[in-house]
C-alpha cells in the first residue's frame, strides 16, 4: 500500500538558518498540506497546495514560509530564517478525489 | 474561529471494555469529520471518518456524529492494550478542505 514519506525525519538547525522540509505524496493524490504539532499542542493547519498553486493558508503560515511542487512529485516547505518557536513535527498530508488526508511520518525540527 | 474541543482525559479503561471518546465543533459549516489515533512521537493515522447523522460502523469502532448538537463521537469495544494512544477528532471544512484538531483525548487500556 502506498505512503507518504517525508524527509528528514529529523532536522537541527541554527536559529535565522533556512530549512526545506521534503515529502513525496501517494501518485493519486491531488491536494496537499502542511501541518505542524508543537510539542504536547494540537495539529495546525499550515497551508494546503492544489494544481500547482497555494489554495488556502493560516496565520501561521506568514512570509517566512513557502511551499513549492518542484518536479510534479515533491512536495516541499521551506522556513527562510528560522525561529525557536519553529520547532515542531511538521507533517505532510495528501487526499484524493475524497476528502480523507493521509499523513506522512513527520519530520521533527529542533530550531536552536 | 473554528474549534473542535475534546475531553482531554486521561482516560483509563480495563481491558474488553467500551472506550467513549468525545468532540464537538464549532463550525457548522464543517462538512466531515474524522478519528486519527497518535502514538507518541509519530503520525496521525486514520481510524474512521463520518459525514451523516447517526453511527457508521468499522469493525470494533463507531463513529456516531449529531449535527444539530454539533457532536462527535468513538466507541471502541473490547478495547486493547495496543488502543492505547491519544485519539484526535478533526473537523473538515473549508475551501481548500482542511482539517481542524481537537487537543485528543490520551486512551489507556489497562491489561
Amino acid at each position: 500500500e502506498p505512503e507518504v514519506t517525508q524527509t528528514p525525519s529529523h532536522q537541527v538547525t541554527q536559529m535565522g538558518q533556512e530549512v526545506i522540509l521534503r515529502c513525496v505524496p501517494i501518485s493519486n493524490h491531488l491536494y496537499f498540506y502542511w501541518y505542524r504539532q508543537i510539542l504536547g499542542q494540537k495539529v495546525e493547519f499550515l497551508v494546503s497546495f492544489y494544481n500547482n498553486e497555494i489554495s488556502e493558508k493560516s496565520e501561521i503560515f506568514d512570509d517566512q514560509f513557502s511551499v513549492e511542487r518542484p518536479d510534479g512529485s515533491n512536495f516541499t516547505l521551506k522556513i527562510r530564517s528560522t525561529k525557536l518557536e519553529d520547532s515542531a513535527m511538521y507533517f505532510c498530508a495528501g487526499a484524493g478525489v475524497t476528502d480523507t488526508q493521509y499523513f506522512g511520518p513527520g519530520t521533527r525540527l529542533t530550531v536552536l | 474561529q473554528k474549534e473542535v474541543e475534546q475531553n482531554s482525559g486521561p482516560l483509563s479503561v480495563p481491558e474488553g471494555a467500551i472506550a467513549s471518546l468525545n468532540c464537538t465543533y464549532s463550525d457548522r459549516g464543517s462538512q466531515s469529520f474524522f478519528w486519527y489515533r497518535q502514538y507518541s512521537g509519530k503520525s496521525p493515522e486514520l481510524i474512521m471518518f463520518i459525514y451523516s447523522n447517526g453511527d457508521k460502523e468499522d469493525g470494533r469502532f463507531t463513529a456516531q456524529l449529531n449535527k444539530a448538537s454539533q457532536y462527535v463521537s468513538l466507541l471502541i469495544r473490547d478495547s486493547q492494550p495496543s488502543d492505547s494512544a491519544t485519539y484526535l477528532c478533526a473537523a473538515l471544512s473549508g475551501s481548500a478542505r482542511q482539517l481542524t484538531f481537537g487537543s485528543g483525548t490520551q486512551l489507556t487500556v489497562l491489561p
